[in-house]
């Protein structure tokens, strides 16, 4: 079993709507989590961390957790062009500074 | 502030040769991370250093891959010799103790021909 996991592909959103997004980890112990954006040919620059149960929000960014089911999300509202990108979940397993990555879901907002 | 710096940010090599790949990490950062990056496997740590002791390199897909830290400001990533399954994208990140949050550099591509 993989540490984290993004099985969504690509997802195709109107401007405007709301991108969701999914992401499942294994290790229960795991205490925070992260989401990158990675725009084509660049490198993952980090959006958003969240370590407790429940929802933070910045911005139009919004970050679930839900670790009773070992989940997290991330919800983009009012969805630009510019938000178009791979969105890359990470998990710190916990007990150094490791991060486990998933694959990625890419995101194509359409104008 | 300079953020993580890495070179070459393209390097194109025949099957064979050495290659070697340098970063530089966020100064105060105790903590180097080498990735690489392709389409099929995504982001793979490779190995990570704290305070330039290599803490873990299961992720080394084996002996050709080796990485130093001989001094807080530089790191090596070295392939030898390079085969075209090494071409993908590497990164090196680094994070400060403390604090889980990584940054990335621009991440090396190398072809392998």
């Amino acid at each position: 079993q993989k540490e984290v996991e993004q099985n969504s592909g690509p997802l195709s959103v109107p401007e405007g709507a709301i991108a969701s997004l999914n992401c499942t980890y294994s290790d229960r112990g795991s205490q925070s989590f992260f989401w990158y954006r990675q725009y084509s040919g660049k490198s993952p620059e980090l959006i958003m961390f969240i370590y407790s149960n429940g929802d933070k929000e910045d911005g139009r960014f919004t970050a679930q957790l839900n670790k009773a089911s070992q989940y997290v999300s991330l919800l983009i509202r009012d969805s630009q062009p510019s938000d178009s990108a791979t969105y890359l979940c990470a998990v710190n397993p916990g007990g150094n500074n490791r991060l486990a990555f998933g694959k990625g879901n890419q995101v194509v907002v359409i104008p | 502030d300079a953020g993580v710096i890495q070179s070459p940010r393209h390097e194109v090599t025949e099957m064979g040769q050495e290659v070697t790949l340098r970063c530089k990490p966020i100064s105060g950062h105790d903590y180097l991370f080498w990735y690489r990056q392709t389409m099929m496997r995504g982001l793979e740590l490779l190995i990570y250093f704290n305070n330039n002791v290599p803490i873990d390199d299961s992720g080394m897909p084996e002996d050709r891959f080796s990485a130093k830290m001989p001094n807080a400001s530089f790191s090596t990533l070295k392939i030898q010799p390079s085969e075209p399954r090494d071409s993908a994208v590497y990164f090196c990140a680094s994070s400060p103790i403390g604090r889980e949050t990584q940054y990335f550099g621009p991440g090396t591509r190398l072809l392998v021909l």
